[in-house]
């Protein structure tokens, strides 16, 4: 069974740091990795979709690495500001086909400061 | 822009009266997700169509039904809403990209049971 984990469940930052959020699964036969942005009582917006073949994916200030034998995915938030507060989740799919269904970690809630 | 729809954003219903939330799509997808959603938890996939094939999870409670009159549309109904179905109700769509099945979400409808 997959199980995906993102620690820590929350994160305060000041604005203008780099930071780095985590993602591990237990399963590394992961077809590819998702990453979507929640905003409080708002629905998931996909950020970055990472294929198993890949080891990077850039958007913006974004950046998404996945390195599937070690089952770990990070998503690089650079030069962070206030509007990037929100919670992050990863999810995996069990499977490449659409029949897929999606795993999610249960999201870092993160925080940028003025 | 094309887009997953849902409405209404909110629902308030009473203990055991039915409610129907709907979602529409304008991407032309031929999946269609139902996720619910608890507060600080993962989303977690009630049921899904593939065209008009319906799966349905298997420990999705039987209080949970769904309709897909066509493409564009997916209805979810809780015949009896309980107060532990109180949730944010996320509907997704997907297709085949290069990166296998990215899925795209709606705003959500939050349902509140009273």
């Amino acid at each position: 069974k997959q199980e995906v984990t993102q620690i820590p469940a929350a994160l305060s930052v000041p604005e203008g740091e780099n930071l780095v959020l985590n993602c591990s699964f237990t399963d590394s036969a992961i077809y590819n990795l998702q990453w979507f942005r929640q905003d409080p009582g708002k629905g998931l917006t996909s950020l970055l979709l990472i294929q198993s073949s890949q080891r990077e994916q850039t958007s913006g200030r974004l950046n998404a690495s996945l390195d599937k034998s070690s089952g770990r995915s990070t998503l690089y938030i650079a030069a962070s500001q206030p509007g990037d507060s929100a919670t992050y989740l990863c999810a995996v799919p069990l499977g490449g086909g659409a029949n897929s269904k999606l795993t999610f970690g249960k999201g870092i809630t993160l925080s940028v400061r003025p | 822009d094309a887009m997953v729809i849902q409405n209404p954003r909110y629902q308030v219903t009473q203990f055991g009266k039915p409610v129907t939330l709907s979602c529409s799509q304008t991407l032309n997808h031929n999946v269609m997700y139902w996720y619910q959603q608890k507060s600080s938890q993962a989303p977690k996939l009630l049921f899904h169509y593939y065209d008009k094939d319906f799966n349905n999870e298997a420990d999705t409670p039987d209080n949970f039904q769904s309709r897909r009159p066509n493409t564009s549309f997916c209805f979810l109904d809780i015949r009896s809403p309980g107060l532990g179905d109180a949730a944010m109700y996320l509907c997704a769509t997907s297709r085949e990209g290069s990166g296998g099945y990215e899925q795209y979400f709606g705003p959500g409808t939050r349902l509140t049971v009273t």
